[in-house]
């Protein structure tokens, strides 16, 4: 079955940086692409970008251009999302979620990783 | 950027109710829509695509509607497991995804 397993909470200071994983099973990585997504405190889902598992292509959006980082391990099927220059407004659950091809949504979903800007 | 509005923002109702949420793209996405589920703590889950396509395993109760710039998403028996927020996203033709604000339907 299909599981993408995400790496644990993570507390920050402002102006670090964060990586959080999203390992993935039970279907072939290199075939999807994988959206990272994330949620404030109490608030809406914000979509953040993709990365192309087959050829390593990424997609950010605007608000995170500069700042994010995805990157993938076709070795490990494990995709990687990298937030630089963390502000106390970064603080959110980052979910990794695969695309079901050719319809645009997001089937399979991480649990979620709380990442704690504070100083 | 298209931005996507949702009415109502919370919607209390009882179980056995029909349940109406509304999605409004900013300019036409066609058929490029989708809606889930969330509940505290948890990841959202997928419940339509493609605007009306049922995601695997989805109750039948859930049904979508709709194209351009307004879509629905209808709950035709509430059931207490329904409970939640939901909220509708959209892909563009920037290669853009958008989610619209939610809709929290709570206990009447």
């Amino acid at each position: 079955q299909v599981q993408l397993v995400q790496s644990g909470a993570e507390v920050k200071k402002p102006g670090a940086s964060v990586k959080v994983a999203c390992k993935t099973s039970g279907y072939t990585f290199s075939d999807y692409y994988i959206h990272w997504v994330r949620q404030a405190p109490g608030q809406g889902l914000e979509w953040m970008g993709w990365i192309n598992c087959k050829n390593g292509g990424t997609n950010y959006a605007e608000k995170f251009q500069g700042r994010v980082t995805m990157t993938r391990d076709t070795s490990t099927n494990t995709a990687y999302m990298e937030l630089s220059r963390l502000r106390s407004d970064d603080t959110a659950v980052y979910y990794c979620a695969k695309i079901l091809t050719g319809y645009y949504s997001f089937d399979y979903w991480g649990q979620g990783t709380l990442v704690t800007v504070a100083s | 950027d298209i931005q996507m509005t949702q009415s109502p923002s919370t919607l209390s109702a009882s179980v056995g109710d029909r349940v109406t949420i509304t999605c409004r793209a900013s300019q036409s996405i066609g058929r490029w829509l989708a809606w889930y589920q969330q509940k505290p703590g948890k990841a959202p889950k997928l419940l339509i695509y493609w605007a009306s396509s049922l995601q695997s395993g989805v109750p039948s109760r859930f049904s979508g509607s709709g194209s351009g710039t307004d879509f629905t998403l209808t709950i035709s028996s509430l059931q207490p497991d329904d409970f939640a927020t939901y909220y509708c996203q959209q892909f563009d033709s920037y290669s853009l995804f958008t989610f619209g604000p939610g809709t929290k339907v709570d206990i009447k």
